[in-house]
C-alpha cells in the first residue's frame, strides 16, 4: 500500500539553527499539508500546499517557517531559525483530488523535532 | 470557530467488551468526520469518516461511528474489543462550509484506549 515518508525520524537541533524535515508524499496526490503535535497537545495544522504554492496556513506557520516541493517528489518543511517551543512531532500528510473536500488525509510517521 | 472535543483523556476496557471513545465537534457549516488511530511511535492512521449519508458509518478494524446532528457528536465504538487496539485515538472535523480549507483538519487532544487481557 502506497504511503507518506519522512525523514528524518528524529533529529535533534540547536536553538537557533536551520532545519529542513523531508517528506515523500503519495505519489497521485495533489494536496499536502503539515501538521504539528507538540507532546500532549492537539495535532496542529500548520500549512496546505496545493499547484505550486501554499494554499492555507494556520498563525503558528509565521516567517520562520517556509515550504517547498523542489523536484516534484519531496516535500519539504524548513525552520530558519528554530526557537525551543518547535520541540514537536511534526507530521506530513498528503491527499488526492478529494482531499479538498470529503477525501481523508495520509500521514507519515512523523519526523520529531528536539531544540535544545 | 471549528473546533473538537474529546472528553475523555483515557477509556479502560476489558477485551471482549465493547467500546465507546466520545467526540463532539463545532464547525459554521456541515461537518465532514474522521477519526485516526496513532499506535507508538506510528504516524496518524485513518479509520473512517462522515461526509454524508447514513449516519452509521464502518471503518478499518471492525470499528463503527455514529453522527448525530442534534448533539453534534460522532463517537466511535467497536462491539468487542481486542488487546491489539490500544492506541491514540484522534477525531477530527472539516468544515465543508469553507472552501478555502484544502484539507485542513482540526483535532482533539486524542482519547488513549487501553484494552486489558
Amino acid at each position: 500500500e502506497p504511503e507518506v515518508t519522512q525523514t528524518p525520524s528524529h533529529q535533534v537541533t540547536q536553538m537557533g539553527q536551520e532545519v529542513i524535515l523531508r517528506c515523500v508524499p503519495i505519489s497521485n496526490h495533489l494536496y499536502f499539508y503539515w501538521y504539528r503535535q507538540i507532546l500532549g497537545q492537539k495535532v496542529e495544522f500548520l500549512v496546505s500546499f496545493y499547484n505550486n504554492e501554499i494554499s492555507e496556513k494556520s498563525e503558528i506557520f509565521d516567517d520562520q517557517f517556509s515550504v517547498e516541493r523542489p523536484d516534484g517528489s519531496n516535500f519539504t518543511l524548513k525552520i530558519r531559525s528554530t526557537k525551543l517551543e518547535d520541540s514537536a512531532m511534526y507530521f506530513c500528510a498528503s491527499s488526492d483530488a478529494a482531499g479538498g473536500g470529503t477525501g481523508e488525509l495520509f500521514f507519515g510517521e512523523g519526523s520529531r523535532l528536539t531544540v535544545l | 470557530a471549528q473546533s473538537v472535543a474529546q472528553p475523555e483523556d483515557q477509556v479502560n476496557v476489558a477485551e471482549g467488551n465493547p467500546l465507546t471513545v466520545k467526540c463532539t465537534y463545532s464547525v459554521s457549516g456541515n461537518p465532514y468526520l474522521f477519526w485516526y488511530v496513532q499506535y507508538p511511535n506510528r504516524g496518524l492512521q485513518f479509520l473512517l469518516k462522515y461526509i454524508t449519508g447514513d449516519n452509521l458509518v464502518k471503518g478499518s478494524y471492525g470499528f463503527e461511528a455514529e453522527f448525530n446532528k442534534s448533539q453534534t457528536s460522532f463517537h466511535l465504538k467497536k462491539p468487542s474489543a481486542l488487546v491489539s487496539d490500544s492506541a491514540l485515538y484522534f477525531c477530527a472535523v472539516r468544515d465543508s462550509g469553507r472552501g478555502s480549507t484544502l484539507g485542513r483538519l482540526y483535532f482533539g487532544r486524542g482519547t488513549q484506549l487501553t484494552v486489558w487481557p
